[in-house]
């Protein structure tokens, strides 16, 4: 079955450190990617996503993504955290074909910043 | 402004009840989707609708019913079926295969 990972539930970094969200998908072929960030109580927002082209994309807030297709691997960076970054953030995945604009997510990934 | 609307933002339901979650959007998007939304699972897919008077069973459907009559609406009703209907519900539309843009959720409890 086509699924979704985030290895990661729950990561803790320092305010300036870098980050990097691991995300991990299994489909035949390249789907398109998505990474989306949640604050408490509230709906998604879409910090980047990639179709095709160049594999590293870049996103709102700083944020950074690479796909690597021998690793079905879309994992998303940022150099510098800042304590609003603290949120949780999603990797979802469209396979299109006949699962045109259905969206898998991963378990999610819960980012806590300390000062 | 465009966007997604969802209401109530918090909804309570007995035993035995049925209660409606309303989606709006105003983006001339063609499909839109439901999803729950439990801590720890990520977002699971309900139902979708890629065009009015038309709709499919997402991964958990049983005890969930839609509608959609109108391109800007899309309605979740959770049935008595559903034994465990306590969850954040999010709507979300698009143009396939492009973004998908959220609503503000709506918390469901049941007493």
């Amino acid at each position: 079955a086509q699924s979704v990972t985030q290895p990661d539930i729950h990561i803790t970094v320092s305010e300036g450190a870098s980050l990097e969200l691991r995300c991990n998908y299994s489909y035949g072929a390249t789907p398109y990617l998505f990474w989306y960030v949640q604050s408490p109580g509230q709906g998604l927002q879409l910090l980047l996503k990639y179709f095709s082209g160049d594999t590293l994309v870049q996103g709102i807030k700083g944020f950074e993504a690479e796909f690597k297709r021998s690793q079905s691997s879309f994992n998303l960076r940022k150099p510098s955290v800042h304590w609003s970054d603290a949120a949780e953030y999603f990797c979802a995945v469209d396979a299109g074909g006949t699962s045109y604009g259905k969206l898998t997510f991963g378990q999610g990934t819960i980012l806590t910043v300390h000062p | 402004d465009g966007g997604i609307t969802q209401s109530p933002k918090y909804l309570f339901r007995k035993e035995g009840q049925n209660v409606t979650l309303s989606c709006e959007q105003n983006l001339n998007h063609d499909a839109m989707y439901w999803y729950r939304q439990d801590p720890g699972q990520g977002l699971r897919l309900i139902y979708y609708s890629q065009i009015v008077n038309d709709f499919q069973k997402g991964d958990i459907a049983e005890g969930y019913s839609v509608s959609r009559e109108k391109k800007e609406s899309f309605p979740l009703t959770v049935t008595s079926a559903q034994k465990n209907p306590t969850a954040f519900y999010l709507c979300a539309s698009t143009i396939p295969p492009d973004t998908q843009y959220f609503g503000p959720g709506t918390r469901l409890t049941v007493l």
